[in-house]
């Protein structure tokens, strides 16, 4: 069986800090992907960025960058130099390669994000 | 390009009912999946749809059932409603390669907000 864990809940930080949020992730299959979704109040999830196991290359867009280490099962994310948009719940999540069967999403529980001005 | 689209946006609905939710694909995308997000929760997968069939599950009870049409559309039902299946109801739409396989890059809907009283 897959499980993400997002151990944080809620972090709380103050507008240009920077922050990371803290994916660990469970899986028997030896290829997967990981992503990261952002949902604002507004409820829609926003597609961040998708991560195949086999390319442990760190990657960085903008003001966001992404740690995965497959040898402690982990993927985070962090967010440079925070604003006040940045607010949102983040989701880490997890798919098997199906290779053509079921390709649901694990999700895990989200880490509420909240950059105080 | 239009994303995907759900309706309604809100519903409420008396436990023992039935409800229909809809949703519109992202253009070009052809299969198209449905989560359910309780309220300080993760998404959970429901199941998917690829070429008007079911293509996958979650752990989910035949009461869930859903369809997707020839436009790639889709709907999900849920008989004999109960108080837990309040939530937010999400469809996400994904690409497949003209050979069928699938691209892991699920974009989402705004979801509909289902209450059950």
């Amino acid at each position: 069986a897959q499980k993400v864990t997002q151990a944080q809940t809620e972090i709380s930080v103050v507008e240009k800090e920077d922050v990371t949020l803290d994916c660990v992730y469970e899986t028997r299959d030896t290829t997967y992907y990981l992503f990261w979704y952002k949902q604002p109040p507004s409820g829609e999830l926003v597609f961040l960025i998708r991560r195949n196991s086999f390319d442990e290359q760190n990657e960085i867009s903008g003001r966001y960058s992404w740690n995965f280490q497959k040898s402690t099962s982990s993927f985070n994310f962090t967010i440079t130099a925070s604003q006040v948009v940045d607010s949102a719940v983040y989701f880490c999540a997890l798919s098997m390669y199906s290779g053509g069967g079921a390709d649901g999403l694990t999700f895990g529980k989200g880490t509420h994000l909240i950059i105080q001005p | 390009e239009t994303g995907v689209t759900q309706s309604p946006t809100h519903l409420i609905k008396t436990r023992g009912q039935q409800v229909t939710l809809r949703c519109s694909s992202q253009s070009g995308h052809n299969t198209v999946s449905w989560y359910q997000q309780a309220l300080g929760q993760g998404p959970q997968f429901i199941f998917q749809y690829y070429r008007e069939e079911e293509n996958g599950r979650g752990n989910f009870p035949p009461r869930f059932s859903g369809l997707q049409f020839p436009n790639y559309s889709s709907e999900l039902n849920v008989n004999a409603l109960e108080l837990d299946d309040s939530a937010l109801y999400l469809c996400a739409s994904s690409p497949r390669t003209s050979g069928g396989a699938p691209s892991y890059e699920q974009y989402f809907g705004p979801g509909t907000r289902l209450t059950v009283t």
